[in-house]
């Protein structure tokens, strides 16, 4: 089964840092875009970034650039976002998701991330 | 990067026919025949109903359609079933390696 599991997500307080996972299985990452793509408690979707296959490339949305690394290694079939300087309005549920001709035909569960004191 | 614009609601009774726009601009739906669609039921991932347009996901069914006007898209539930109810997003390429997504409609099925 094609499958994506997140996992990483917890309770941080503003201006922590946490490192989210995404595991692959049943298919090869190798060769896929992946993103990251959250959704706060209430609202709606809000994509977040981006990895082309060979990492070369990578985007964010203009909310967290500066603060969010995505990052993948493909020989563990794994995809990452690093978050640092943490904020209220980063709390979501964070998918990551496989590309499929620029839209995302696979998700994971997702895991929650809480930025409070 | 704005979001895409959808309306918060739409409804229908059960058989009828329901249509949801999205709105964007020359540099995202308008630009790129890369709109997609996504079902979201409560505490659920979402759900690829529809990309490209107007290809539909392995297993979707056919009552579900997409297409595309200028910068607006549109998804059309026809027959409306009680599991259709659900919340619906669009989402476009953007460009330069981004993305956006609509804020969502949440469809009730009467």
């Amino acid at each position: 089964e094609v499958q994506l599991v997140e996992s990483g997500g917890g309770l941080v307080q503003p201006g922590g840092s946490l490192r989210l996972s995404c595991a692959a299985s049943g298919f090869t990452l190798r060769g896929y875009w992946m993103h990251w793509v959250r959704q706060a408690p209430g609202k709606g979707l809000l994509w977040v970034s981006q990895i082309h296959s060979d990492g070369s490339t990578t985007t964010y949305a203009d909310s967290v650039k500066g603060r969010f690394t995505i990052s993948r290694d493909d020989a563990k079939n794994m995809v990452y976002l690093q978050m640092n300087s943490l904020r209220a309005e980063d709390t979501a549920v964070y998918y990551c998701a496989r590309d499929f001709a620029y839209s995302s035909d696979v998700w994971g569960q997702g895991t929650l991330v809480t930025v409070s004191s | 990067q704005s979001a895409l614009t959808q309306p918060p609601s739409a409804s229908g009774s059960p058989g009828q026919s329901v249509t949801i726009s999205c709105t964007g601009t020359s540099s995202d739906v308008g630009g790129y025949n890369y709109v997609s669609w996504y079902q979201q039921h409560p505490g659920k991932a979402p759900k690829l109903m529809i990309s490209e347009v107007s290809k539909r996901s392995s297993g979707v069914p056919d009552r579900f359609s997409g297409s595309k006007s200028g910068n607006t898209a549109s998804l059309t539930v026809s027959g409306l079933q009680a599991e259709d109810e659900a919340d619906y997003y669009c989402y476009s390429y953007a460009g330069s390696n981004n993305w956006v997504f609509g804020g969502g409609t949440k469809l009730t099925v009467l």
